[in-house]
């Protein structure tokens, strides 16, 4: 069973620029969350899906956002990129939605270097 | 708020002794607790979760961790550890279908000859 696939794997873009990060769940998950993560701030939630419907959202400017398709793969999109927004992008898929099921499966991440 | 406290950013110990990576939590709704293990340029795995029943959870690499409601705390343990075992280790809540896992800082655990 395929896990959890996350593209690109590295990218680096420049200030102002977007970005847009793709990841497709396993096979009959049909939950997908979006994790931050940096060396300061350890990893921060995003932002959940289920269903094609955005359940939670984190703390995050409006320059996030993000959303799921009929067959559970998910984007995620940054705008008008900061230096600040140079992290570790990790997405994490489940058979249900929240945390109840016990078990997030995490991809190896979607690194974003912003110059 | 909901909030995951790992007291220490890294831990060395020598291959073969026991190690505690410390974890606290503040709730006051019932809670879900985990333990995700990260090695170098990798996503996170599942270690070990506490969901409901018995408050002693075991992985099946020799890991365990207690469930302390009184204390609120949710610390690992490792009576013997390997060199493989280095890696971060990450705490985390989550309060289930309302929520999403919050994560502690993490731990890194770094384990010598």
């Amino acid at each position: 069973k395929a896990g959890v696939t996350q593209t690109p794997r590295y990218l680096i873009k420049t200030r102002g620029q977007q970005v847009t990060l793709s990841c497709s769940p396993i096979s009959g998950h049909r939950s997908v969350s979006w994790y931050q993560q940096t060396p300061g701030q350890g990893l921060q939630f995003l932002f959940e899906y289920f269903s094609e419907t955005q359940r939670n959202k984190g703390n995050f400017p409006g320059r996030f956002s993000g959303r799921q398709f009929s067959n559970s793969r998910s984007e995620m999109n940054v705008s008008t990129l900061e230096l600040g927004d140079s992290a570790l992008y990790l997405c994490a898929s489940s058979l249900g939605a929240g945390t109840n099921t016990g078990e997030l499966f995490f991809g190896e991440g979607s690194r974003l270097t912003v110059l | 708020a909901q909030s995951v406290t790992q007291l220490d950013s890294q831990v060395p110990v020598f291959e073969e002794a026991p190690v505690e990576l410390r974890c606290n939590y503040s709730s006051s709704v019932s809670v879900y607790l985990f333990w995700y293990v990260q090695y170098p340029n990798q996503g996170l795995q599942l270690l070990l979760k506490y969901l409901s029943g018995s408050t002693l959870v075991e992985s099946i690499n020799g890991f365990e961790a207690e469930f302390n409601k009184s204390q609120t705390s949710f610390h690992l343990r490792k009576p013997s550890v390997h060199i493989s075992d280095t890696a971060e280790y990450f705490c985390a809540a989550g309060r289930g279908s309302q929520g999403n896992l919050i994560f502690g800082k993490g731990t890194k655990l770094s384990v010598k000859p």
